[in-house]
Order: structure tokens, then C-alpha cells, then sequence
């Protein structure tokens, strides 16, 4: 089965500065998708960014990037020029490659990022 | 351009109450997923439906719970008998088929069994 691990509970970034959230995950699949999802106090669920383990470029989403790194199995965000809009919740997540069954999203814990102003 | 619809927002239910929770997909979705989020925790799957089919319900508990995705209409995830520990946020995500299938999530039911 594939796990997601959030290692980190909680960060804090300065605005306008530079935040990494980490994460890493396990699976015995050669292709799957990455992706990570904003919560905030709202508890809206928000897609931030997506990765497809065959693609060796990196995402990137205006201030959001990742850095994808398959053979450690670490999929990390990067939040530039960060902003007070930014503070939420951060879930890292993994999906197969597969359709039908078995397409379900593995979330890790999560990360609470506050910035602080 | 809608995205993903919840109702009720909020749920309030007594021990051995019946909660049934809705959920319409974006339009030109035809999969959706049900996760649950227990106080500080991540998501956890529940199950997952096409139209007229459950695909894959292994997270969902063996007993009280039940979900549909009819021809016509929302999906519905209902819970009988309610106890204290069905208390969680609900959350729907829709997804259309082919490429990633991107999971487009719901605003979430807040149930608070009392």
C-alpha cells in the first residue's frame, strides 16, 4: 500500500520570504501523480500543484514550484514571495496510475503554515 | 462555471440519527470520491462511484454506511444510526475521466453528532 508521510506539523515563514514544505512518500509503482492541496481556516480543499512521476520537469504554479525528486521518493513545495493569504493547512497527496479502482488519493497528515506579517 | 456542490454545509445529528450528505459533481464530472477528515487529521478515502456504480469502496466502514451515485441527481452518502464518532468534515471531489483525473474537492458537511 502507498504511504504519504507530512513529517513536519507546523512552519513559519516570513512574508515575502521563502518556505519549503517537505514531503515523501512510498510506493512500488513506476508512474503515478503527486499532487498538493491548500486547506485554509475555510477548510476548503484547493488544488495547488500536480506532478506526473514521468515527467522529469519539475511544476511550477506562478509562486508555487516543487521539487520532485522519484528515485528518493520526495516530492517537497516550494512557496515563494510568500504571502498572508498563504497560511493554511498543506496536504501532500498520491494517486495510481490506474482508472477504476484503486484511483483514490493518499493524503499525508498535513502542515499548518503561518506567515507571519 | 460550478464547481463542486456540497449540502448540508453544516449537520447537526442526535445518537441514532440518520445523516445523509449530498454531493453534485462539476459538470462533465462523471466519477466522484468521498473522503472523510477526522479533527487534525489528513483525508481518508471512503469510497468512490460512476454513475449507477460503486468502483471502489474499501475505506468505507462495513456497517452503517452506504453511498450512491444514481443516473440522475447528486450522490449521497448516508449514515444511519449515528454515534459520536461519525463526527468528522465530509468531503466529495469530483473527477472527469482519462489523463490524471484530477480531484476537484467539494467544500465539505460538517457533522456534528451530539
Amino acid at each position: 500500500a502507498q504511504t504519504v508521510t507530512q513529517s513536519q506539523p507546523e512552519m513559519s515563514v516570513q512574508e515575502a520570504e521563502t518556505v519549503t514544505l517537505s514531503c515523501t512518500y512510498d510506493t512500488s509503482e513506476s508512474d503515478y501523480y503527486l499532487f498538493w492541496y491548500k486547506q485554509p481556516p475555510s477548510r476548503q480543499m484547493i488544488l495547488v500543484i500536480r506532478q506526473e512521476a514521468y515527467k522529469q520537469q519539475n511544476a511550477t504554479e506562478n509562486r508555487f514550484s516543487v521539487n520532485f525528486q522519484k528515485a528518493a521518493k520526495s516530492f517537497s513545495l516550494k512557496i515563494s514571495d510568500s504571502q498572508l493569504g498563504d497560511a493554511a493547512m498543506y496536504f501532500c497527496a498520491y494517486r495510481n496510475p490506474y482508472t477504476g479502482a484503486n484511483s483514490k488519493l493518499t493524503f499525508g497528515k498535513g502542515i499548518t503554515l503561518s506567515v507571519r506579517p | 462555471n460550478a464547481g463542486v456542490m456540497q449540502n448540508p454545509r453544516h449537520l447537526v445529528r442526535r445518537r441514532g440519527q440518520e445523516a445523509r450528505l449530498r454531493c453534485s459533481p462539476m459538470k462533465g464530472h462523471s466519477h466522484v470520491y468521498w473522503y472523510r477528515q477526522l479533527p487534525e487529521e489528513g483525508l481518508k478515502f471512503m469510497v468512490y462511484l460512476q454513475k449507477e456504480n460503486i468502483i471502489d469502496e474499501s475505506g468505507m466502514p462495513k456497517e452503517r454506511f452506504s453511498a450512491e451515485f444514481p443516473k440522475e441527481g447528486p450522490s449521497i452518502l448516508r449514515i444511519q444510526q449515528v454515534v459520536r464518532g461519525d463526527s468528522a468534515a465530509y468531503f466529495c471531489a469530483s473527477s472527469q475521466p482519462g489523463g490524471p483525473e484530477t480531484q476537484y474537492f467539494g467544500p465539505g458537511t460538517r457533522l456534528l453528532v451530539l
